[in-house]
């Protein structure tokens, strides 16, 4: 079993379109991080969210942590193609910080 | 800093032959991971260090596979015998106090 749930696993979506996606577990985290990977790179990271209920943006990137601390959401306003890219969520755990990804998002955005 | 490196960025090997994965960290960070991606198991932890000290190494397949990290600047992942199962894009990341940097992956193709 997964400790992160995401979903959808795929999505294609016209420029301009809004979209959310979501990270889901049974577990409770300190801290919760979003990624996105570009194609031939590495995961970046986007944003770390820490406090339930914490929203935090990042221009047309809104990130949501739940108030249990056990899921995150990601909502892009006007996606544009340049958005298109695997979006992963992953958590810190353990005493010496073992880092865990979650399944992942495939976002497309046409034009 | 130039980021985390990792070589080669490419490798195409026979089944039964040794591999040798390298990366060097962000100078300065504390915690090392291998992660290895493909389409169906998507981002797996495979191993991590602290202090170049190896912490949880349950995410490696098995035997054949082993990493060392000999200084807090360099760190090798090791598959012998390889086999075409092993094919995938590896990466290398490091962090301090929970943010990963990821390195530019080595794509191993086993034929």
């Amino acid at each position: 079993t997964q400790l992160l749930e995401q979903s959808p696993q795929f999505l294609s979506i016209q420029e301009g379109e809004n979209l959310t996606v979501y990270c889901n577990s049974s577990s409770v985290f300190s801290s919760l991080q979003w990624y996105r990977q570009e194609p031939g790179e590495g995961p970046v990271l986007l944003v770390t969210v820490v406090t339930g209920g914490e929203v935090k943006k990042l221009k047309r990137l809104t990130f949501q942590f739940g108030d249990a601390r056990k899921d995150s959401s990601l909502h892009i306003t006007a996606a544009q193609p340049g958005d298109t890219g695997l979006y992963l969520c992953a958590v810190s755990t353990g005493t010496a910080s073992k880092l865990t990804f979650g399944t992942g998002t495939r976002l497309q955005v046409t034009l | 800093d130039a980021g985390v490196i990792q070589s080669p960025r490419h490798e195409v090997t026979e089944m039964g032959q040794e591999v040798t994965l390298r990366c060097k960290p962000i100078s300065g960070h504390n915690s090392l991971f291998w992660y290895r991606q493909t389409m169906m198991r998507g981002l797996e932890l495979l191993i991590y260090f602290n202090n170049n000290v190896p912490i949880d190494d349950s995410g490696m397949p098995e035997d054949r596979f082993s990493a060392k990290m000999p200084n807090a600047s360099f760190s090798t992942l090791k598959i012998q015998p390889s086999e075409p199962r092993d094919s995938a894009v590896y990466f290398c990341a490091s962090s301090w106090f929970g943010e990963a940097f990821f390195g530019q992956g080595t794509r191993l193709t086993v034929v």
